[in-house]
């Protein structure tokens, strides 16, 4: 069955240092999201993304967030400058066109020093 | 603005009984309800959805219900077995800008005694 794949599953870093957080969706998907979980708490929504643009950003999501798709498999969540609120757990999700069903992938444990 | 609120936050039963979890949301425009259920140190895994369009959704042992007057929604499991123990989040999206969107609730860590 396809998966969405997250790599890598833990990624520690020291505060101020950029991250990539990388996803490969279902291959057939058009529509792709990155959301937070932080410890003990709610999964939200930080952006969400089609026909190679951003279609939605939360609060969350301001200048220091990013994210591309730069080859057509991959789907990239980039953090210029980290700070300590950051560590949280990052999943992707994709879904197929005219469905809502999002298939989550594994996440991406960040930890920020 | 959006949000969606999820009780309980715990919930204990023994196995062999039912459990019900309780999901308000505030997005009229929200069309589309999906429950996910979230194992340690994975990903959350859709379990069952439901469509505005739709009252009522059984699968096997788990049934969705929706309100959309109260703008309530509900997960309910019967005859519950130790796998099932696990936090359950329920969401909400909004038909709007097509986005896809999804409000997450709270969660509830569902723990079933054997």
């Amino acid at each position: 069955e396809p998966e969405v794949t997250q790599t890598p599953s833990h990624q520690v870093t020291q505060m101020g240092q950029e991250v990539i957080l990388r996803c490969v969706p279902i291959s057939n998907h058009l529509y792709f999201y990155w959301y937070r979980q932080i410890l003990g708490q709610k999964v939200e929504f930080l952006v969400s993304f089609y026909n190679n643009e951003i279609s939605e950003k939360s609060e969350i999501f301001d200048d220091q967030f990013s994210v591309e798709r730069p080859d057509g498999s991959n789907f990239t969540l980039k953090i210029r400058s980290t700070k300590l609120e950051d560590s949280a757990m990052y999943f992707c999700a994709s879904m197929s066109q005219g469905y809502n069903e999002q298939f989550f992938g594994p996440g991406t444990r960040l930890t920020v020093l | 603005g959006e949000n969606v609120e999820q009780h309980p936050s715990t919930l204990s039963v023994q196995e062999g009984d039912s459990a019900v979890i309780k999901c308000t949301y505030s997005d009229s425009a929200s069309n589309y309800f999906p429950w996910y259920k979230q194992e340690l140190g994975k990903g959350p895994q859709l379990i069952i959805d439901i469509r505005s369009n739709v009252g009522e959704k059984k699968d096997q042992r788990i049934a969705v219900t929706l309100n959309k007057t109260a703008k309530h929604f509900s997960l309910h499991i019967t005859e519950t077995q130790p796998e099932d123990s696990a936090v359950y989040f329920c969401a909400a999206s909004s038909g709007s800008g097509n986005t896809g969107k999804l409000i997450f609730g709270q969660g509830t860590t569902l723990q079933v005694k054997p």
